[in-house]
C-alpha cells in the first residue's frame, strides 16, 4: 500500500519567515496530493491541494510543488503569522482511492 | 461548519466494552471515510464505504466494523476495547467515490477508554 514520509514533525519559525514541509510517496500509481491543517482540538481543513498532471500551485501565501519522478511534494507558507501555527497533514490519494496521510508537522509562528 | 456530523462528542467507557460512533454525511456526499488520531499522532485510515458498499480498508482491526445504511449515515463499531483504542475518531465525507477532491471532515468523537 501507499506509505506518506514528512518531514519535520516540528517546525518553529519567526513570525514573517517562510516554512517548508516535506512528503514522499512511495505509490508511483497516486495522482492527488491535498494539503490539510488542524488547528488545536479542531478538524482538518484542506487548505491546498494538486494534481499529478500539474507541477506546482498557488494561493496566496501558501504554494505547493510536486515533483512525480522523485515521489515528492513540498507546502510552502510565506510570511508566517502566528495565526498559520497549526499542525499540516500532507496526504496522498492512489488509484485504490484510499487517502494516506503523513505523520504531521506542527508548525510553531513565533510572534 | 463541514456538515458532517458525528456523534457522540466524548465518549468514557472502561475497557472490554463495545461502543458505536455515529456519522452523518454532508448532504448529497456518497462517500464516507473513518480515520483514527491518536494523541499527538496521525490520521490512520481505517475504511471508506460508498453509497452502502465498502470500497478501501486501511488498518482497520478486526474488533472493529463499520456499515453505511441506505441513508447514507455510517456507524463505526468498537468491540473488546483496549487502553490503546482511545484516540479521536474522525469522519469525513467526499461527493464522488472516485473524486481526488475535498475531504469534509466531522468534529471528530473522542474516545476514552479507562
Amino acid at each position: 500500500g501507499e506509505n506518506v514520509e514528512q518531514h519535520p514533525s516540528t517546525l518553529s519559525v519567526q513570525e514573517g519567515d517562510s516554512a517548508v514541509i516535506k512528503c514522499t510517496y512511495s505509490d508511483s500509481a497516486s495522482n492527488y496530493f491535498p494539503w490539510y491543517k488542524q488547528e488545536l482540538g479542531k478538524r482538518p481543513q484542506l487548505i491546498i491541494d494538486i494534481r499529478s498532471n500539474v507541477g506546482e500551485k498557488k494561493d496566496q501565501r501558501i504554494a505547493v510543488t510536486l515533483n512525480k519522478t522523485a515521489k515528492h511534494f513540498s507546502l510552502h507558507i510565506t510570511e508566517t503569522q502566528p495565526e498559520d501555527s497549526a499542525v499540516y497533514f500532507c496526504a496522498a490519494k492512489n488509484a485504490g482511492n484510499m487517502l494516506t496521510f503523513g505523520g504531521g508537522t506542527r508548525l510553531m509562528v513565533k510572534p | 461548519d463541514s456538515g458532517v456530523t458525528q456523534t457522540p462528542k466524548h465518549l468514557i467507557t472502561a475497557t472490554g466494552q463495545r461502543v458505536t460512533l455515529r456519522c452523518s454525511p454532508r448532504s448529497g456526499d456518497l462517500s464516507v471515510y473513518w480515520y483514527q488520531q491518536s494523541l499527538d499522532q496521525g490520521l490512520q485510515f481505517l475504511i471508506q464505504y460508498y453509497n452502502g458498499e465498502e470500497r478501501a480498508k486501511g488498518n482497520i482491526l478486526e474488533r472493529f466494523s463499520a456499515q453505511q445504511f441506505p441513508d447514507l449515515h455510517s456507524e463505526l463499531n468498537l468491540s473488546s476495547l483496549e487502553l490503546g483504542d482511545s484516540a479521536l475518531y474522525f469522519c469525513a465525507s467526499s461527493p464522488r467515490q472516485g473524486n481526488t477532491g475535498e475531504l469534509f471532515f466531522g468534529e471528530g468523537s473522542r474516545l476514552t477508554v479507562l
